[in-house]
């Protein structure tokens, strides 16, 4: 099953408002990352949160994590044409040594010029 | 540093044939991870390798497969293809197991199985 659900699944909004998107966990995580993909591309890092970590930014990209929601969202403002792609949030699953990534179904987001 | 890369970028197959794909991670990352993404089941984790070892796999039919050799280069094989098993795959690789590794994906490889 999916640990990271996003939310909404598709957004479209025009160049320079703010996007926000949403993920949903179901189980105690270490950190959470968000992720880019450009269409039918390979996927880009954002930024990491860890689970001791309320807000963290970089450059128009800010996420939140509330773990006692189990959830967090992905803000980038000043939205650019350029921003358009899917966004997927993704929460590590490890045991010892073990190590694996659970991501969302992803939000498309779609900036208009 | 290079990135990841992958070959080859695009591929097609007929059910029943078998497919090598390959991946070289950034050099100095000895963990490489593989992801098959489809449009109905997303992302999922196939199998993860670090120093030639197979440290975790996903819920995966025994036909898919991978190695990783002493360079870290690591190859999957997929083996009597069916239509399903069109999907993207990409791999990925980090400096070590460590979960606030970032993971460096590679642009993937787009299989089409006919």
């Amino acid at each position: 099953s999916q640990q990271g659900e996003e939310d909404p699944q598709a957004l479209s909004i025009q160049e320079g408002e703010n996007a926000t998107m949403n993920c949903s966990y179901k189980t105690s995580i270490n950190n959470l990352q968000w992720y880019r993909q450009n269409s039918g591309r390979g996927l880009v890092h954002l930024i990491l949160i860890r689970s001791n970590e309320r807000e963290k930014h970089s450059g128009r990209l800010r996420v939140t994590l509330d773990t006692s929601k189990k959830s967090s969202s992905l803000l980038i403002t000043a939205s650019r044409a350029a921003d358009t792609a899917s966004y997927f949030c993704a929460t590590p699953n490890s045991g010892g040594s073990n190590y694996k990534l659970t991501f969302g179904k992803g939000t498309l987001l779609t900036v208009n010029p | 540093k290079a990135g990841v890369t992958q070959t080859p970028r695009y591929l097609i197959k007929t059910r029943g044939q078998q497919v090598t794909l390959s991946c070289s991670p950034i050099s100095g990352h000895r963990s490489v991870s593989w992801y098959q993404q489809t449009p109905g089941q997303g992302l999922q984790f196939l199998f993860e390798y670090f120093s030639e070892t197979q440290r975790n796999k996903g819920n995966f039919p025994g036909r898919f497969s991978g190695r990783q050799f002493s360079n870290s280069r690591s190859e999957m094989n997929v083996s009597t293809l069916e239509l399903g098993d069109s999907a993207l795959y990409l791999c990925a690789s980090s400096l070590d197991v460590r979960t606030d590794n970032e993971q460096f994906f590679g642009p993937g490889t787009r299989l089409t199985v006919l």
